[in-house]
């Protein structure tokens, strides 16, 4: 079973309201990801990270912006929420000792910006 | 632009019936994974393929990785409605990132 927490699981906020997507994981995982998933099932990849205080940006240009100052801890965070930003967002960590790791995930934070 | 193509986007079969999901890349892979999400959740690991002609299987499903490593297929022998659900292929980006990057995904509905 994949120790990595995503909180919250659902989230319907205010346009314009600043929000912080969490994102753990207790396996020492140096790489994590963070996934915008459309309604149609496509993953894009917005964020990344190699490890702790490495971030770049992923394919899919997002207005958010995440930290790691922990390697257990990836958080994502929307300055100004927006209707554009209503999607799943999926986080994910894997073992950064080589290519060939699975990547773990967690259950998603469903977002609806009204 | 998409990296990985899935086919077919979506299928929907009677139970029992034996079903196949493509997955293809331009591009030689470091290592193919199969991964299975049901509606509004996180991704389950199924399967990872590493080498050219490698096959591997997980009670009724199986997964194969061609000897070029740029094309794979998901089989399900006997298909069941806990089978239905999201399947995507994932892949390393062949750079020195390695990101994980992953198909469109194909959509599976098993009818009883």
């Amino acid at each position: 079973e994949a120790d990595i927490y995503q909180t919250p699981r659902y989230l319907v906020i205010g346009t314009g309201k600043k929000i912080t997507l969490e994102c753990s994981q207790t396996m020492g995982h140096d790489k994590m990801y963070w996934y915008q998933q459309d309604p149609g099932m496509e993953l894009h990849l917005i964020h990344y990270s190699y490890g702790v205080n490495s971030t770049e940006k992923g394919d899919l240009s997002s207005e958010s912006t995440v930290s790691r100052i922990r390697t257990e801890h990836f958080p994502l965070t929307l300055e100004s929420a927006r209707p554009s930003h209503t999607s799943q967002y999926l986080c994910a960590s894997s073992d950064g000792g080589g290519v060939y790791t699975e990547a773990f995930f967690g259950q998603g934070t469903r977002l609806t910006v009204v | 632009s998409q990296e990985l193509e899935q086919s077919p986007q979506s299928l929907i079969v009677q139970e029992g019936k034996n079903l196949t999901i493509n997955c293809t890349s331009s591009k030689t892979l470091y290592g193919l994974y199969w991964y299975k999400q049901k509606y509004g959740e996180g991704l389950i690991f199924l399967m990872m393929l590493q080498k050219g002609g490698e096959e591997k299987s997980h009670e009724k499903i199986t997964a194969k990785l061609d000897e070029k490593k740029q094309q794979s297929s998901l089989h399900i022998t006997a298909s069941q409605p806990s089978h239905a659900g999201i399947y995507l292929c994932g892949a390393a980006r062949m750079d020195s990132s390695y990101k994980l990057i992953f198909g469109s995904g194909t959509r599976l509905l098993v009818r009883p």
